[in-house]
């Protein structure tokens, strides 16, 4: 069964850089198949994608965060990771991993973690 | 404001049948599928619907999808008191840059 699992700081300071991981368990994170997500969710607000990326490179990102955001995999680790720069009060929220198959929306979900910008 | 619409409320007593509906254009539901996704609140989303009307293993036949056009739906038949949560559809955006959309969320409450 797959399972994802975020990481990261909890807190982060205005103009600074965000930076989460996201461990994949059950399956292996270099399928040709998979796609890889972030998605995060402001306090008592609705889900917004933040983009995907592939073990081989191939990304797609959501065009109001594109110019902020850097993906990276660790296929020894089988993990993937988010870093979303010069944040603001506004990135405060729950960021979630997860997984796309198919042009669709993800399929399997992390927990989710609480991201805080906050001086 | 995003580019698949949903309305923000629901409701219904248990028993009855709900429909939510999420209401996007040719670049979006008209041309790829559909997902659904109930959240209840404090926990991550749990996948209902994949491919506009395909039910993930464990997921009750009460709930089932559809797509017409440019529009899709999330019925739920049998209304229960835990269905009470947040319903999300996301289909894929077509355009230069293609990505992931969710329709702004429906609160369903069962009263």
């Amino acid at each position: 069964q797959l399972q994802l699992q975020e990481s990261g700081p909890g807190l982060v300071k205005p103009s600074e850089t965000l930076s989460l991981t996201c461990t994949v368990s059950g399956a292996p994170i270099s399928s040709a198949d998979y796609h890889w997500d972030w998605i995060r969710q402001p306090p008592g607000k609705g889900l917004e994608w933040i983009g995907s990326m592939t073990y081989s490179g191939t990304t797609h990102y959501n065009p109001s965060l594109k110019s902020r955001v850097i993906f990276s995999v660790d296929m020894s680790m089988n993990q993937f990771s988010l870093k979303l720069r010069s944040v603001t009060a506004a990135d405060t929220a729950v960021y979630y991993c997860g997984r796309h198959v198919r042009r669709e929306g993800p399929d399997y979900w992390g927990q989710g973690t609480l991201v805080t910008v906050s001086s | 404001q995003s580019v698949v619409t949903q309305p923000p409320s629901a409701s219904g007593t248990p028993g009855q049948k709900v429909t939510i509906s999420c209401s996007g254009s040719s670049s979006n539901i008209g041309s790829n599928t559909v997902n659904w996704y109930q959240q209840v609140p404090g926990t991550a989303p749990k996948l209902l619907i994949y491919t506009n009307n395909q039910r993930p293993s464990g997921v009750p036949d009460r709930f089932s999808g559809s797509k017409s056009g440019t529009s899709a739906s999330l019925a739920i038949s049998g209304l229960q008191s835990e269905d009470e949560a947040d319903y999300y559809c996301a289909t894929w955006h077509d355009g230069l840059t293609g990505h992931v959309v969710f329709g702004g969320g429906t609160k369903l409450t069962v009263l």
